[in-house]
């Protein structure tokens, strides 16, 4: 499968832990993209990477919230200190550079008691 | 600020049946335009694309979606549905050089009945 994939499918965490997401990308595509998506919403954006370079955050991440992707393939998401207010779906794409479509992983699913 | 409406939370509609899935944008400069399903605990999936071109555009599964820029719809239709295509479906647009980045509507469930 060369698909986007991500590690964890699921994710239970209590509040106030730390938790950390892994996304691969399509090998040949240069952007990544990270998205969160609550229950009866669209996905919405929080941030992505032209190779190594993190280009744009959302204010939805917030201080918590931490996204690299050190040699420009894998990318990592941490939230620490989770609250339940975070428990949502998170989504990683990728692309080769613009106006390219989007491919989704199958997202992890977060949930914070 | 762009943003995109889809109207519909829910459409159920019998098998065999057509559908129109309504989905409408706001954006100060040219945008392209999707549509991507979601089934069940899966990732998004692109069904269709408007780029540029011929304003009516279709999937390999016999949606079609047209772009109308005096009314920024982008409305997805199929004339005859199948079980198989009960899902979420998300319209979403990218502003032109506006760094690859979907900005979604809500979604609309199409739960497709016998």
């Amino acid at each position: 499968d060369t698909g986007v994939s991500q590690d964890p499918r699921h994710k239970i965490t209590k509040r106030g832990q730390n938790v950390t997401f892994r996304c691969d990308p399509i090998s040949e595509h240069n952007r990544l993209y990270w998205y969160r998506q609550t229950l009866g919403q669209g996905p919405e954006f929080l941030t992505y990477f032209q190779n190594e370079a993190q280009l744009e955050k959302s204010r939805l991440l917030s201080d918590r919230f931490s996204a690299e992707r050190p040699k420009g393939s894998f990318s990592t998401l941490e939230i620490q200190r989770t609250e339940q207010g975070d428990s949502a779906m998170y989504l990683c794409a990728s692309s080769l550079v613009s106006d390219s479509p989007l491919h989704f992983g199958n997202g992890t699913r977060l949930t914070v008691t | 600020a762009q943003s995109v409406t889809q109207l519909d939370s829910q459409v159920p509609v019998f098998e065999e049946a057509p559908v129109e899935l309504r989905c409408n944008y706001s954006s100060s400069v040219s945008v392209y335009l999707f549509w991507y399903v979601q089934y069940p605990n899966q990732g998004l999936q692109l069904l269709l694309k408007y780029l540029s071109g011929s304003t009516l555009v279709e999937s390999i599964n016999g949606f079609e979606a047209e772009f109308n820029k005096s009314q920024t719809s982008f409305h997805l239709r199929k004339p005859s549905v199948h079980i198989s295509d009960t899902a979420e479906y998300f319209c979403a647009i990218i502003l032109t050089g506006g760094g690859n980045k979907l900005t979604f509507g809500t979604g609309t469930q199409l739960k497709v009945e016998l």
